[in-house]
């Protein structure tokens, strides 16, 4: 079964400090990933994606993900944070043999960078 | 660009009645759009997959007679919430694909329904 684990339901950082949000993925054939940001009560604002090539993609807004096969892993970082990069981050996978286009979304991550 | 807009973005209805949400792609062809259900703090539930031309595809435990879904056009698809309850408020999300551009799912702004 596909899925989607983001293993922390908070992050904190200080601002000017550096991020990470973690995601792990299963998930059958090649994977599809993306990384989305949703402000309150907005929909989803897409961030960055890997499909194939290199393993890191850089995205919007300074944020960059790195795509570890070994791992299953598609951590999204950025090196300085914002206080506007307050927001809530999903991951998600489809399979590359997925005719749907479905994805599956790991359970959000609230990033909170204070001043 | 790629924007989707949702209609309305809020909407307060009284128990029993039904409610249409509108999802529409502006400036693109959709062959396929999605419709999820947010509760508070949450994450995306998949409720159904709308492709145009076809009945849609209903996760399961989605009641297909009480979330109504029609994609009538490339640009069009609606959701309308048949005989609403309490239960059924939340936060519902649209998205649509780019025909002939698969990888991307592009999400409207999202629709606050409150059952009252």
């Amino acid at each position: 079964a596909q899925s989607v684990a983001q293993p922390e339901d908070q992050v904190n950082v200080a601002e000017g400090n550096p991020l990470t949000v973690k995601c792990t993925y299963s998930v059958s054939g090649n994977p599809y990933l993306f990384w989305y940001v949703q402000y309150p009560n907005r929909g989803l604002q897409f961030l960055l994606k890997y499909i194939t090539g290199d393993n890191l993609v850089k995205g919007s807004y300074g944020f960059e993900a790195e795509f570890n096969k070994s791992q299953t892993s598609f951590h999204l970082k950025k090196p300085s944070a914002l206080v506007s990069d307050s927001a809530l981050y999903f991951c998600a996978v489809r399979s590359s043999t997925s005719n749907t286009g479905k994805l599956i979304f790991g359970q959000g991550t609230t990033l909170q960078v204070k001043p | 660009g790629a924007v989707v807009s949702q209609h309305p973005s809020r909407v307060i209805c009284k128990s029993g009645t039904s409610v249409k949400i509108e999802c529409r792609s502006l400036d693109f062809q959709a062959t396929t759009m999605f419709w999820y259900r947010q509760f508070p703090k949450q994450s995306l539930m998949l409720m159904a997959t709308s492709n145009e031309g076809s009945k849609a595809t209903y996760e399961q435990g989605v009641e297909k007679d009480k979330f109504l879904i029609n994609h009538a056009s490339l640009t069009l698809s609606t959701l309308t919430v048949t005989s609403a309850h309490p239960e059924d408020s939340s936060f519902y999300i649209c998205s649509a694909i780019k025909q002939g551009a698969s990888y991307e799912q592009y999400f409207g702004p999202g629709t606050r329904l409150t059952v009252t």
